[in-house]
Parts: C-alpha cells; sequence; structure tokens
C-alpha cells in the first residue's frame, strides 16, 4: 500500500515565524501536491510538483512557497505565518504515468495553528 | 467555471439504512470523477474513480454512478455501519495534459446505531 507520512500531526506556531512542513512518499511517485482543508471550502491545492525539482502553483499560492529536491520528498514552507494560515494542511501523491486517471494517496494531514 | 457541487451537506442515517450521496458538476472538459471517503482526522481515500465511458462502479457496499449527459453523480452505500461515518468528498478532473482537480466540499455522513 502507498504510504504518505506527514512530519506532524499537530503543529503550534507564533505569528511571523517560518513553518515547515514535510511530506514523504514511499511509492516513487512522479507527482505530489499540498492543500489545505478548512470548513465550509473544501480542498484547495496550493502548490504541486510533477518531477524533483519542479513545482506548480496551485489556486492559492500567496504566502506559500515548496522545495522538492529529493522524489519522495515534498516540503510546504510558510514563509512569514500569519493567523489566517491556520488550518489542515493534507499532502497528496499520485502515479505520473496514465495522467488523470490515477488516484491521489493522501497523508493524515497537519493541523497547523498560528498564534 | 469549473465547479463541483455536493448535497445533501450533511445527513443522519441509523445503522442498517441505505443512503445516496450527490454530485452535480460542470467541468470542462471532463476526464474522470472520483469518490473519496474521509474518516475524521485522516486523509482522503479513494473509493471509486469513474471515466466517462462507466456509468457505474462498485467497491464493497459502495456504489457511485455517472451520467455524463447530465453531469450527474451519485454515491450510494448500501446497509450502512458505523464505521461509515465521514466526509465524502466528489472530485472532478478536466482532461488534457495539465489536467486539473476540483473538489467538492464533501457531505458528512453520520450513521447513528
Amino acid at each position: 500500500d502507498v504510504k504518505v507520512t506527514q512530519s506532524s500531526r499537530y503543529l503550534v506556531k507564533r505569528t511571523g515565524e517560518k513553518v515547515f512542513l514535510e511530506c514523504v512518499q514511499d511509492m516513487d511517485h512522479e507527482n505530489m501536491f499540498w492543500y489545505r482543508q478548512d470548513p465550509g471550502l473544501g480542498l484547495r491545492l496550493i502548490y504541486f510538483s510533477y518531477d524533483v525539482k519542479m513545482k506548480e502553483k496551485g489556486d492559492i499560492p500567496e504566502g506559500y512557497s515548496v522545495s522538492r529536491e529529493k522524489k519522495e520528498r515534498f516540503s510546504l514552507i510558510l514563509e512569514s505565518a500569519s493567523t489566517n494560515q491556520t488550518s489542515m494542511y493534507l499532502c497528496a501523491s499520485s502515479q505520473g504515468a496514465g495522467g488523470s486517471n490515477q488516484p491521489q494517496h493522501f497523508g493524515d494531514g497537519t493541523r497547523l495553528s498560528i498564534l | 467555471k469549473n465547479q463541483v457541487e455536493q448535497s445533501p451537506q450533511s445527513l443522519i442515517i441509523l445503522e442498517g439504512k441505505n443512503c445516496t450521496l450527490q454530485c452535480n458538476y460542470t467541468v470542462s472538459p471532463f476526464s474522470n470523477l472520483r469518490w473519496y471517503k474521509q474518516d475524521t482526522g485522516r486523509g482522503p481515500v479513494s473509493l471509486t474513480i469513474m471515466t466517462f465511458s462507466e456509468n457505474t462502479k462498485s467497491n464493497g457496499r459502495y456504489t457511485a454512478t455517472l451520467d455524463a449527459d447530465t453531469k450527474q453523480s451519485s454515491l450510494h452505500i448500501t446497509a450502512s455501519q458505523l464505521s461509515d461515518s465521514a466526509s465524502y468528498i466528489c472530485v472532478v478532473i478536466s482532461g488534457g495534459s495539465n489536467y486539473k482537480l476540483t473538489f467538492g466540499k464533501g457531505t458528512l455522513l453520520t450513521v447513528n446505531p
């Protein structure tokens, strides 16, 4: 089974801090994604990557950046955390071959609180 | 603008009963439609994936239908169990090399004993 592991289940940080969220997948997937999930808004795509060192902006990239130095690891960076970035963050991965017909496999999320 | 609307927002049923969740979409060009189950505090897990040519797909007690003409999908749960309590998310994928996922906001299902 595919396993997508997010480094922290819960995280509390202060306004203005630089925050790193880490995600590792063990199935050699080409594609990796970062979403945030808020009540009443559903999942929204922040950034995605279809290869090492490649990244593409999603629907809400402002205030975030990403890093993908190795195929299995995709990091989300909050450059200067703000209270409106308090949310559940979900990482996902999928196979590149087969394109849009490949399911995404999600981690269990990091619940981030910015105080 | 691509949109996915799910109904109802929430639903409470008794254990053993059946239920049907709805998903209407305006996504073009259509590639495939997926249903995910998200348990509280966990990430979503894929239940079914349906392409344009498929109108029914089952996964155990879960049966998804797709009507590409009316742009509607439903997820039918048979003989519900307490473990079916979760949020069910409909996701529609638009086609092409730069494919895009459009997520519904989910239906929260509660199964009571």
